[in-house]
């Protein structure tokens, strides 16, 4: 069982806005920052986030946010290459260690 | 450019240890901590540890704390991950990605694929 929470999968069309949520507690998501990971038929997972800020050549498309304990990416205009795995994963306090979500299948139909 | 190259393809025999190298390139490697990661097969991410090359202190994951080793080589710019009495389930692929303190991680090494068979 994984400490942050996250859609077994989520689904849209080309064009459409998805968004990601992972859900955490005060001494993960609440106190730390929220990367997100994307992974493609199990290759090297990429940094698509890190905290609200995407990494350079991760297109605008992409966006993160976090609301208390829960963290969000959201993926505006949705295209047929980000269909993958996407997880996050950030600091717990109290465990003293990265945690990271379960996983979500993102599927474009 | 940041880039982190790591060893090759190990099988190994249940019982036996297992040692991976990850060598990085186009930053201070004692900037961030290079924390180790992995992956079994159709399993999702798990975190084994990490080592602040600075002064080689390491945190280790309960789950694996007594049979993971985590160190640094600041004369080579290189982190190995040791993980022994091997077993079937470490079968994985295994990845380092260097990380400031408590932030997320922004590269990521190619992976090695570890194989644990009889």
């Amino acid at each position: 069982q994984s400490a942050l929470t996250q859609e077994a999968s989520v689904s849209g069309t080309v064009g459409q806005k998805v968004t990601l949520s992972c859900t955490g507690n005060s001494l993960n998501i609440g106190s730390f920052a929220v990367g997100w990971y994307r992974q493609i038929s199990h290759g090297a997972p990429k940094t698509v986030m890190f905290g609200n800020s995407p990494p350079s050549g991760i297109p605008d498309r992409f966006s993160g946010s976090k609301s208390g304990t829960t963290a969000s990416l959201t993926i505006s205009g949705l295209q047929a290459e980000d269909e993958a795995d996407y997880y996050c994963s950030t600091w717990d306090y109290s465990l003293s260690a990265v945690v990271f979500g379960g996983g979500t299948k993102l599927t474009v139909l | 450019e940041v880039q982190l190259v790591q060893s090759g393809s190990e099988v190994k025999k249940p019982g036996t240890k297992v040692k991976i190298s990850c060598k990085v390139f186009g930053y201070t490697f004692t900037d961030s901590y290079l924390h180790w990661v992995r992956q079994a097969p159709g399993k999702g991410l798990e975190w084994l540890g990490l080592v602040d090359p600075e002064d080689g202190e390491t945190i280790y994951a309960k789950n694996f704390q007594g049979r993971v080793t985590i160190s640094a080589d600041t004369s080579t710019d290189t982190a190995y991950m040791e993980l022994s009495s091997l077993r079937s389930d470490d079968t994985a692929v295994y990845y380092c990605a260097p990380a400031r303190a408590e932030t997320p991680f922004n590269i990521w090494g190619q992976g090695t694929m570890v194989t644990v068979s009889s």
